[in-house]
């Protein structure tokens, strides 16, 4: 089956740095959603995001189907986008998604 | 803005014990998705549902799980005799479309959080 693989797993960052987390799938995919994490558990979505660019605020993501990898850019961040970050993908002919493992994201005051 | 609703919050049950968890999809979605969650690991898909009968199911959805929409409004997830493997976060997810229909995207609940004792 696909596999997805998100890079770094794990992420320190001082309040009001930029970063990009990393999302890599093995297959073609006609769906891909971000999730934020929170403390308390509950799955934030963030972007829909099968193809293209979108922005929403200090968050922008780029989804690259032909080159089978997605991109998250977390730009001023701070202490509330502490959690962990998953990308999830649908493979073609499929309705299940496939999450994967995660990047922990710690941002300090 | 339209939400999935989950309930319990947690559920605290005695291994061997049956359990349902219950969700409420978005009214106009077709779509229907059980999730779960072991602590500290990735999010595994259980089972998707259209139509009123199974679409896909992972390996892990044995005969230890069933999934119903018994009136239209409610999607439930059933596990029978329960065991302390079963503890973990399940999530309920809905989508307007999906596979051959056309993909939308999937809208999560909050969660459950099963605690098998």
């Amino acid at each position: 089956g696909i596999q997805v693989e998100q890079s770094p797993p794990d992420l320190i960052l001082q309040e009001g740095a930029n970063s990009t987390l990393r999302c890599n799938f093995s297959d073609s995919v006609n769906n891909l959603q971000w999730f934020h994490q929170n403390p308390w558990g509950q799955l934030i979505n963030l972007f829909y995001i099968p193809s293209g660019t979108k922005q929403n605020g200090r968050l922008s993501a780029t989804t690259v189907a032909t080159e089978r990898y997605s991109l998250l850019y977390i730009s001023s961040s701070q202490t509330t986008d502490s959690g962990v970050y998953f990308c999830a993908v649908v493979a073609s002919g499929t309705y299940k998604y496939i999450f994967g493992t995660g990047t922990r994201l710690k941002v300090l005051a | 803005e339209p939400e999935v609703t989950q309930t319990p919050s947690h559920q605290v049950t005695q291994m061997g014990q049956e359990v349902i968890l219950r969700c409420v999809p978005i009214s106009n979605h077709l779509y229907f998705y059980w999730y779960r969650q072991i602590l500290g690991q990735k999010v595994e898909f259980l089972v998707s549902f259209y139509n009123n009968e199974i679409s896909e199911k992972s390996e892990i959805f044995d005969d230890q799980f069933s999934v119903e929409r018994p009136d239209g409004s409610n999607f439930t997830l059933k596990i029978r005799s329960t065991k302390l493997e079963d503890s973990a976060m399940y999530f309920c997810a809905s989508s307007e479309g999906a596979g051959p229909s056309g993909n939308q995207p999937q809208h999560f609940g909050d969660g459950t959080r099963l605690s098998i004792l």
